[in-house]
């Protein structure tokens, strides 16, 4: 069975701080994909980045990054310099390589509040 | 014009009545996805469905059915609604292939409350 795990339910910052969400998660397949999803307040999940396991490479896409380690099983975002319009929860997600895949598995979730 | 749309988007009904929720895509993806979303449980998948012949239970079935009426659209029904099935509702679609396409793109929500 797969699992994703967001241990921080809940982060407050101060905007302009760096702040750093944790995704740890479990599959016995060798070749997965791992997500990350942003929903604002307004309640659409917006998808922001996808990382097949066999590329550990990190990602930069202006001032957020992705840090995917497989020694650890962990796949985790950091916001920098974070602005208001960050604000939001975020959800890591696990799918199965495979043609008879099914759907993700989520993260419960990190609602981040970025404050003024 | 959105690719992923859901109707409606927020309804309220009665505990016994059915109720059907409609998604509609214009991606072209072969693969569509039913997911409900409850507060701090993140989402989990109801059913999911890869072509208009195949149908699939997801996590959590129980109460719920669906239908493929064409590629395009995707819809879930709750045949004897329960107040435990008030949640915010998506629809998802994804393509067929390389691993590029393997992201799931989401529809706006459908927002259910049953009294």
């Amino acid at each position: 069975a797969q699992k994703v795990t967001q241990a921080q339910t809940e982060i407050s910052v101060v905007e302009k701080e760096d702040v750093t969400l944790d995704c740890v998660y479990e599959t016995r397949d060798t070749t997965y994909y791992l997500f990350w999803y942003k929903q604002p307040p307004s309640g659409e999940l917006v998808f922001l980045i996808r990382r097949n396991s066999f590329d550990e490479q990190n990602e930069i896409s202006g001032r957020y990054s992705w840090n995917f380690q497989k020694s650890t099983s962990s796949f985790n975002f950091t916001i920098t310099a974070s602005q208001v319009v960050d604000s939001a929860v975020y959800f890591c997600a696990l799918r199965r390589s495979g043609g008879g895949a099914d759907g993700l598995t989520f993260g419960k979730g990190t609602h981040l509040i970025i404050q003024p | 014009d959105a690719d992923v749309t859901q109707t409606p988007r927020n309804r309220i009904t009665k505990t016994g009545k059915r109720i059907m929720l409609e998604c509609s895509q214009t991606k072209g993806h072969d693969r569509m996805y039913w997911y409900r979303q409850d507060p701090g449980l993140g989402l989990r998948l109801i059913y999911y469905s890869f072509d208009v012949k195949d149908i699939n239970k997801g996590e959590i079935s129980d109460g719920y059915s669906v239908s493929r009426q064409a590629q395009a659209k995707f819809s879930l029904s709750l045949e004897s609604a329960i107040p435990n099935q008030t949640a915010l509702y998506f629809c998802a679609t994804s393509d067929v292939g390389t691993a590029y396409q393997e992201t799931q793109y989401f529809g706006p929500g459908t927002r259910l409350l049953v009294l």
